[in-house]
């Protein structure tokens, strides 16, 4: 079956140091995987997607790989800060298809 | 506020008791979707309606899970004959439909918690 596997402990970096996630995936071939951040009580916020025919993307101090062999992704913020303590989730989706599936998700603590 | 609302925001019931909960999507979103979360858990997949069609439906959703989304605009997910099993946060999200928009961003709504006693 399709299964999404992200770190199931949680990550404790030191402000200012780059913090870095996790994202396999086994029995599936997405078109999209994308990168969500929740904090507690409330809804997932978009962060990021990456197409199958990508190999990396940026935005401001985010930063996602796709390796579609290894099947996985791995997801960086540089220079982190207590603000960005929060739970990432990562997400699959196929072309065409409507579902997407996600991870459990990384609980992140960046300590100032 | 990512403009995609849900009502209530809480709701306790009684095991047995049918609950309903909206979610008004971003107004020119045609794709919504229904996802149920557990403590520790991601957003699991419930249903996808594409304007007011349901075009896919999880294993997940049970003969006692119901989702309308009349003319397309806001949608409704009821359950009926709750059990404690039922207790998680219901959370809809919207998503441009139209090519060249933020095309796959789905937004979420801040979620409806179920606590079913």
């Amino acid at each position: 079956s399709q299964k999404i596997e992200q770190n199931s402990e949680a990550l404790n970096i030191q402000e200012g140091k780059t913090a870095t996630l996790t994202c396999n995936y086994t029995n599936y071939s997405p078109a999209y995987l994308q990168w969500y951040r929740q904090d507690p009580g409330r809804g997932p916020v978009f962060l990021l997607l990456i197409r199958e025919n990508e190999k990396e993307k940026r935005k401001e101090r985010l930063k996602v790989t796709f390796d579609t062999t290894l099947k996985q992704s791995l997801f960086h913020i540089t220079a982190s800060q207590p603000a960005d303590s929060a739970t990432y989730l990562c997400a699959l989706r196929n072309t065409g298809g409507f579902k997407t599936i996600f991870g459990a998700g990384t609980r992140l603590f960046v300590k100032a | 506020d990512t403009g995609v609302s849900q009502d209530p925001r809480h709701k306790i019931t009684k095991r047995g008791q049918n609950v309903t909960f909206r979610c008004d999507p971003i107004s020119e979103h045609n794709r919504l979707y229904w996802y149920r979360q557990t403590l520790g858990q991601g957003p699991e997949f419930l249903t996808y309606f594409q304007n007011e069609a349901q075009l896919e439906k999880s294993r997940l959703l049970s003969d006692r899970f119901s989702a309308e989304r009349p003319k397309g605009s806001f949608s409704t997910l009821e359950i009926q004959r709750t059990e404690q099993g039922d207790s998680a946060m219901y959370l809809c999200a919207s998503r441009n439909g139209v090519s060249g928009k933020p095309y796959n961003e789905q937004f979420f709504g801040p979620g409806t918690r179920l606590t079913v006693l």
